[in-house]
């Protein structure tokens, strides 16, 4: 149980275009997802924290007009990069816990987007 | 502040015991976490403490110490798959995850 998937598992782009990356979760209803990114040889950056039907808290420093999160249903919240540019080539993680005081979070594989 | 830190890196021999000490600062405390991450890899959960005490799982144990803000993973009989890094992980009063670096352990036979 608690198998959490993303899609695209890697993205290609060039400069200017967005990218939309799906998490859902498989076998649970995810209260709330977190989106994370990563550098190489770096921790996990918590971009912004999803609950369903409301919006996207983000943390100090991420463009909430250039990350856009979208947390529809109890399954699905998605991450669109606007105008991504090369700098935003990085590791996309999405994870989901059941509650809101829930303590585990479940992640998904990732997403591996390059920005030409 | 919230603070964690741990080894940026530990090596350690095939088949031998390692352990990765992790201490954190939090507002707050709703346990410590543990995951594995293999390089291009999302992380993978381990181990979660909650109440002071050893947590034992197979080849991987995690300890806690809530006075000291303190925790370690221990692995034994290493095996070269354990190469990864660790990543400690304590949750606030928020139940929001405060990450550490990761300390990159690295399996030599």
């Amino acid at each position: 149980g608690a198998v959490v998937s993303q899609h695209p598992s890697r993205v290609i782009c060039k400069s200017g275009t967005s990218v939309k990356i799906e998490c859902r979760s498989l076998d649970f209803q995810a209260t709330t997802m977190f989106w994370y990114r990563q550098f190489p040889k770096q921790s996990l950056m918590l971009m912004a924290t999803s609950n369903e039907g409301s919006k996207a808290t983000y943390e100090q420093g991420v463009e909430k007009d250039k990350f856009l999160i979208n947390h529809a249903s109890l399954t699905l919240s998605t991450l669109t990069v606007t105008s991504a540019h090369p700098e935003d080539s990085s590791f996309y993680i999405c994870s989901a816990r059941v509650g809101a005081e829930s303590e585990t979070q479940y992640f998904g594989p990732g997403t591996r987007l390059l920005v030409l | 502040g919230q603070n964690i830190d741990q080894p940026t890196e530990m090596t350690a021999t095939e088949g031998a015991i390692v352990q990765i000490n992790c201490t954190y600062q939090t507002s707050g405390f709703n346990g410590l976490f543990w995951y594995q991450q293999h390089a291009g890899e999302a992380p993978t959960f381990l181990s979660y403490n909650v109440l002071d005490g050893l947590e034992e799982k197979g080849r991987f144990s995690s300890f806690l110490s809530r006075s000291k803000g303190y925790s370690y993973l221990l692995l034994k009989e290493l095996q070269m798959k354990d190469s990864a890094s660790y990543l400690c992980a304590a949750m606030d009063s928020n139940y929001q995850l405060i990450w550490g670096a990761g300390t990159k352990l690295i399996i030599k036979p």
